[in-house]
């Protein structure tokens, strides 16, 4: 069935450092792709997504691009800030029964900043 | 706007009770879901609602039951609980499908002794 293996952590960085979170994917078809973070205490909630081939989702910041040639949706900032701590996840939306997608989410990436 | 929201935040149970997580979301949207998050494992899809009056299972559906009450509930019930549903418990919604943006409640922490 569909996959997402994303980078282990979890990840330290000073604040400013460069950012590159990996996410990887194995599906059949033609899946949408997400990344969600969860800061403490809290739901998941959408960072940005991206729905087809060479598609660049980007929001605060963080930018991912769909690359179906790698299968891979990594996610990048340019300069972190305390305020980014969480835990990301990237996820993949398949098409399930009745015409609904589900997604299938990867083990997620603590995130740590530090000033 | 309240979003999505869920009750209890946290539950201690003892093995073979039971109990009902409720959710409900006010933004109209068609179809519901019901998470499970344990550490290393991600979220996992325990069931979900398309739309109104209708449930499918999702990757762990075995130890629980769901109701999609009306457009805006959706339950989680576990009939028998036990130590291996110990675990946090995400309700989330979209418009209609997994394409669209899912939004999270903030959790139910469930410990089953």
């Amino acid at each position: 069935g569909d996959s997402v293996t994303q980078m282990e952590g979890p990840v330290t960085l000073s604040e400013e450092a460069f950012l590159t979170i990996n996410c990887t994917y194995t599906a059949t078809g033609y899946p949408s792709l997400f990344w969600y973070v969860q800061y403490p205490g809290e739901g998941l909630q959408l960072l940005l997504k991206a729905t087809k081939a060479d598609d660049k989702g980007s929001n605060k910041g963080f930018e991912a691009t769909y690359r179906k040639e790698t299968t891979s949706f990594h996610l990048e900032k340019g300069s972190v800030q305390v305020s980014d701590s969480a835990v990301y996840f990237c996820a993949l939306g398949e098409w399930a029964n009745f015409g609904n997608e589900k997604l299938t989410f990867g083990t997620g990436t603590r995130l740590t900043i530090i000033p | 706007n309240a979003g999505v929201t869920q009750t209890p935040k946290f539950q201690v149970l003892k093995t073979g009770q039971s109990m009902t997580l409720q959710c409900a979301q006010d933004m109209n949207h068609n179809s519901m879901y019901w998470y499970r998050q344990d550490p290393g494992m991600g979220l996992r899809l325990i069931y979900y609602s398309a739309s109104e009056g209708t449930t499918d299972k999702g990757e762990v559906p075995n130890g629980y039951n769901v109701s999609r009450l009306n457009k805006r509930e959706f339950s989680l019930r576990l009939e028998s609980a036990a130590p291996s549903q110990t675990s946090v418990y995400f309700c989330a919604s979209s418009l209609d499908s997994s394409r669209d943006t899912q939004y999270f409640g903030p959790g139910t922490r469930l410990t089953v002794l």
